[in-house]
């Protein structure tokens, strides 16, 4: 079975600064792996993912993950927060057989101070 | 594109009554999904369908939950009789078939559902 850990409920950072979102992942075989955003009373809107090739990934709005197979980590990135980022961040995970439905991480919230 | 439609957007029912919950996937998106957001058990899918045939509802909590896909452009999900402890969020996703089967998925707006 597949899964997902975000260790984190919660990520506080100054603007300005760098952030990192964590996320470790179990899966059989190789993952393809993704992650959203949730804003408030929305729905979750897609980041980025990587499927293969270059272990740092480039998404929208300025954030990055970087895909580390030995560590089986998949950690968010963004060298400068913005207050607008503060949102709640979720990371997927699925395996390359047929079945196409993601297992979602729990979730962690990050708080950007102005 | 307008992606992916849900209605309604909030809902209060009784007790007992039946709900039904729709979506409208994103125009040329073979796969639809149904997915609860809970604070206590986070997202979890519910079922989801492949050119409106039902793929895998294993995630289903039981027998008053039930979903269809009568054409490429309408699903339902349909909780009858429903109980508070179905009070959540319920998304609607859809995502389209690659090479790699490796689109992500777009989610709708989410109904919140509130069960009295």
């Amino acid at each position: 079975a597949q899964s997902v850990a975000q260790p984190e409920d919660q990520v506080n950072v100054a603007e300005g600064n760098p952030l990192t979102v964590k996320c470790t992942y179990s899966v059989s075989g190789n993952p393809y792996l993704f992650w959203y955003v949730q804003y408030p009373n929305r729905g979750l809107q897609f980041l980025l993912k990587y499927i293969t090739g270059d272990n740092l990934v480039k998404g929208s709005y300025g954030f990055e993950a970087e895909f580390n197979k030995s560590q089986t980590s998949f950690h968010l990135k963004k060298p400068s927060a913005l207050v607008s980022d503060s949102a709640l961040y979720f990371c997927a995970v699925r395996d390359r057989t047929g079945r196409r439905a993601l297992t979602f991480g729990s979730g962690t919230r990050l708080q950007v101070q102005p | 594109d307008a992606g992916v439609i849900q209605s309604p957007r909030h809902e209060v029912t009784e007790m007992g009554q039946e709900v039904t919950l729709r979506c409208k996937p994103i125009s040329g998106h073979d796969y639809l999904f149904w997915y609860r957001q809970t604070m206590m058990r986070g997202l979890e899918l519910l079922i989801y369908f492949n050119n409106n045939v039902p793929i895998d509802d294993s995630g289903m909590p039981e027998d008053r939950f039930s979903a269809k896909m009568p054409n490429a452009s309408f699903s339902t999900l349909k909780i009858q009789p429903s109980e508070p402890r179905d009070s959540a969020v319920y998304f609607c996703a859809s995502s389209r078939t690659s090479g790699q089967g490796t689109y992500e998925q777009y989610f709708g707006p989410g109904t919140r559902l509130t069960v009295t």
